[in-house]
Order: C-alpha cells, then sequence, then structure tokens
C-alpha cells in the first residue's frame, strides 16, 4: 500500500535557526496539505500544493512540492519559540478511492 | 464565529462501557471526518462521511461506529472501550473532497478519552 515517510521525527534548534521536514511517498499522489499542532492543541492547516514543482511561501515558511509530486518539503527560516509544534504532511490521493495519508510528523523544539 | 465543537472535552468511562463522542458544526461543510490521536502519534483517520455517504477505513475496528444525522452533527460510538482506546479523538470537517478545492481541513479541539 501507499506510505509516507516523514523525516526526522524531532528537531532540536537554536531560536533564530532554520527547521526543515521531509515527506516522502512511494507512490505518485494528487496533492499534500501541510498542518501545524501546537502542544496541547490541535491540527491547524497551513497549506495545500497541487502542481508538480509547485513552490509556496508565507512568511518564513517555504513549502516545496517534488517534480514527481512524489515528495514535500517544509522549510523554516530563522525560527522563533511560535513555532514550536509539529508539523504534519498529508497526502490526498483521489483517483479510484479517496485516501488520506498522514506523515508521522517532525517536532520542532526550540533548545533553551 | 464559524466552527468545529466537540462535546465533551474530557470523557472518562470504565473498561466495556459504551461511550458516545459528539461533534457539531456551524461550517456547513458537506464533509466530516474523526480521528484518534494517541500522544507523540500522527492522527489515524477512522472514517469520513462525505454527506451522506459513510466511508470506513479499512483498518477501523468494529468497535468504532459513527452516525451523521444531518449535516451540523456527527457522532462517534465506541460499542466496548478497551485500555487500548484511551486517546484523543479528533473531529475535523471539510468543505469538499475535490482536488485543490476547499478539502482543507478544520479540527475541533478534541475530546480526551481515559478508559478505567
Amino acid at each position: 500500500g501507499q506510505q509516507v515517510m516523514q523525516i526526522p521525527q524531532y528537531q532540536h534548534v537554536q531560536e533564530g535557526e532554520d527547521f526543515t521536514t521531509y515527506c516522502n511517498s512511494s507512490t505518485t499522489l494528487s496533492n499534500i496539505q501541510w498542518y501545524k499542532q501546537r502542544p496541547g492543541g490541535h491540527p491547524v492547516f497551513l497549506i495545500q500544493l497541487v502542481k508538480s514543482g509547485e513552490v509556496k511561501k508565507q512568511k518564513r515558511l517555504t513549502f516545496q512540492f517534488g517534480e514527481a509530486k512524489k515528495n514535500s518539503s517544509l522549510h523554516i527560516t530563522a525560527t522563533q519559540t511560535t513555532d514550536v509544534g509539529t508539523y504534519f504532511c498529508l497526502f490526498i490521493e483521489m483517483d479510484s478511492n479517496y485516501q488520506l495519508i498522514w506523515g508521522a510528523g517532525t517536532k520542532l523544539i526550540i533548545k533553551p | 464565529d464559524a466552527m468545529v465543537i466537540q462535546n465533551p472535552r474530557y470523557q472518562v468511562t470504565q473498561f466495556g462501557k459504551p461511550v458516545t463522542l459528539s461533534c457539531s458544526q456551524t461550517l456547513n461543510h458537506n464533509v466530516m471526518y474523526w480521528y484518534q490521536q494517541k500522544s507523540s502519534q500522527a492522527p489515524k483517520l477512522l472514517f469520513h462521511y462525505y454527506d451522506k455517504d459513510f466511508n470506513n477505513e479499512a483498518d477501523t475496528p468494529d468497535n468504532f461506529q459513527s452516525r451523521r444525522p444531518n449535516t451540523s452533527f456527527c457522532f462517534l460510538d465506541i460499542r466496548s472501550p478497551g485500555l487500548g482506546d484511551a486517546a484523543m479523538y479528533l473531529c475535523a470537517t471539510s468543505r469538499d473532497r475535490l482536488q485543490g478545492s476547499y478539502n482543507e481541513q478544520f479540527f475541533g479541539p478534541g475530546t480526551r478519552l481515559t478508559v478505567l
């Protein structure tokens, strides 16, 4: 079956350093969404990528969708304490069956 | 404000005692989802409704059932909770499921279920 691998599981950074999380799929997929979940909170939608090779930016966040639509990344420049949380990718497959495949999440931890 | 509401926020039940969790939405979205999320894990989709069309995930145990009596409300019934069912249960909605269109998911705050 289709699988999504998200790495790393955790990333510890000093405030001001960059952060990146990667998602890879075993098959080509329709589109991808990214969500952020703060500690004790619920997932909140960040963005959706649909087109091959698409790049979108939201202030310090840059989202990319691979050319083959099998991988995606989220990069945060100059992390701030408000960025703390777990970032999940969600691959959506809309061919014969509607499937949602979540990555395991990457937890961003700011070192004190 | 339009939102997704879950009640109760915390639910304690006994092993084997049926429990029902509820979700309501004021967004008038077509799709409603139920997820189970355990500590430090990704949300696990249990099932979803597209309007009245029920879609069960293949690995969702029969112990979990759902009802959607109308657009606004959706219920999760756990017929015989086991210790392994202790988790956060998240309800989410999306306007539709079409590619590139209105399928952003809006999550409720969740119900934390404890099984004694």
